[in-house]
């Protein structure tokens, strides 16, 4: 069974840095084609894809972001991590971590809300 | 960048009845298109890729249909657990794996 667990803070200030850990379980992460993908979702709106890496390492960032956005995985630990810098009021949002296969995300992990706020 | 337009934004129907949503891309994504439900508080569950594919788990009372850049998802008879929104969202654009605005299916 394959889950999927989102963790970090619920409130940070404009300008800080936001780091969340998505640790999973019942996947090996060493399948060829599987990523673990981040997708946010401000309150009332739409879901926006932020990026995602691979099995292999191989990393894919929404370009809108991709100054300021860095994914990274510890397969040991089977964690991948998420950090957004400068926050900003309007990435206030509900973040989610998935695990993609087939580019699709299949699985998701229950969301964490972040609120910027000073 | 691919844009997905779903309509209705909202549809009001009855347990029991049928469900027909519609999703649009702006340019061709193929088959290269899923479809997500979601309930308040909850994450989203993929329901329907690559068109017309079920997920596992999902029952046959869902299904897709469409390719190119109109795809439809119908629910063939509404029961209480399906009012929820649904996303559609398309594969293709990668990097940039956009999602529709949503369609909210509430009880008539």
């Amino acid at each position: 069974q394959i889950t999927l667990k989102e963790s970090g803070p619920t409130l940070v200030k404009p300008t800080q840095t936001l780091t969340l850990t998505c640790t999973f379980s019942g996947f090996s992460f060493s399948t060829s084609g599987e990523a673990v993908g981040w997708i946010r979702q401000p309150p009332g709106k739409a879901l926006e894809w932020l990026g995602f890496i691979y099995w292999d390492d191989d990393k894919r960032y929404r370009p809108s972001l991709r100054s300021r956005l860095t994914i990274t995985k510890d397969t040991s630990k089977k964690q991948v991590v998420l950090t957004l810098t400068n926050m900003d009021p309007v990435d206030t949002a509900t973040y989610y971590c998935a695990h993609i296969l087939g580019d699709y995300p299949m699985y998701w992990g229950q969301g964490t809300l972040v609120t910027v706020s000073s | 960048e691919i844009v997905l337009t779903q309509s209705p934004a909202t549809l009001s129907l009855s347990p029991g009845e049928r469900a027909t949503l519609s999703c649009r891309a702006s340019q061709s994504v193929h088959i290269f298109l899923a479809w997500f439900q979601q309930k308040p508080g909850q994450a989203p569950r993929l329901l329907i890729y690559d068109a017309s594919k079920r997920a596992t788990g999902i029952p046959a009372r869902f299904s897709g249909s469409g390719s190119g850049t109109d795809f439809t998802l119908t629910i063939s008879s509404l029961e209480p657990e399906d009012f929820a929104v649904y996303y559609c969202q398309q594969r293709i654009d990668w990097p940039i794996f956009t999602f529709g605005p949503g369609t909210k299916v509430d009880i008539k």
